[in-house]
């Protein structure tokens, strides 16, 4: 079935620098890529998603870009800030329905 | 105030005893999926649903049921619970299919 490889495990960033999570799927059929933080004891929030069709979305210091080809797809976040600091989780999905997790990032941002 | 509930919050419970978990949101959403988290494993989904009376198996569905009888509810029932179902689950809802999912508070439940 479908799988989701996400690296690194964990990430320690100075406040201010970037922070780069990967992702990559296994069913070429994936169409869909959502992205969610979890703080400590809270529930995951929706932070950004692409769909197949576009290589690139931009959210003020969050973007998400994808490459078919390779089958994986990235979450960057520019000029970390302290509140940055949490899980965050990637998602692939054929069809919109089923939804399959990558194992988490640990985002450490250290002022 | 849009939003998903979940009840309870917190249960521990001994094995073969029958619970269920309920969920219900607010926002007249089509779709809704059950999910539960544990460490390093991310978070796997159990059942989901297009809509009302309408329910398909995630990645986990073993040893759960569901329904939707309502748009509005969608309850995760353990019919007989085994110390491998402790842990965290989570009920999500979205407008349509699973684009979006706008996730609850969590149900942390522990098997003995």
């Amino acid at each position: 079935g479908e799988n989701v490889e996400q690296h690194p495990s964990t990430l320690s960033v100075q406040e201010g620098d970037s922070a780069v999570i990967k992702c990559t799927y296994s069913d070429s059929a994936s169409n869909y890529f959502p992205w969610y933080k979890q703080e400590l004891g809270k529930r995951p929030q929706l932070i950004i998603d692409i769909r197949s069709n576009v290589g690139e979305k931009k959210d003020q210091r969050i973007a998400v870009t994808l490459n078919k080809t390779a089958k994986h797809f990235s979450l960057h976040i520019t000029e970390t800030q302290p509140e940055d600091s949490a899980v965050y989780f990637c998602a692939a999905s054929g069809g919109y329905n089923k939804l399959i997790f990558g194992a988490g990032t640990r985002l450490a941002v250290h002022p | 105030e849009a939003q998903v509930t979940q009840n309870p919050r917190y249960l521990i419970t001994v094995t073969g005893k029958k619970l269920t978990v309920t969920c219900s949101q607010n926002m007249n959403h089509e779709y809704m999926s059950w999910y539960r988290q544990d460490p390093g494993l991310g978070l796997r989904q159990i059942y989901y649903s297009m809509n009302v009376e309408v329910t398909d198996k995630g990645d986990v569905p073993e040893g759960y049921k569901v329904s939707r009888k309502e748009k509005r509810n969608f309850p995760l029932i353990l019919e007989s619970p085994s110390p491998n179902q402790t842990s965290l689950y989570f009920c999500a809802s979205s407008l349509s299919n699973g684009l979006g999912q706008f996730f609850g508070p969590g149900t942390r439940l522990t098997v003995l």
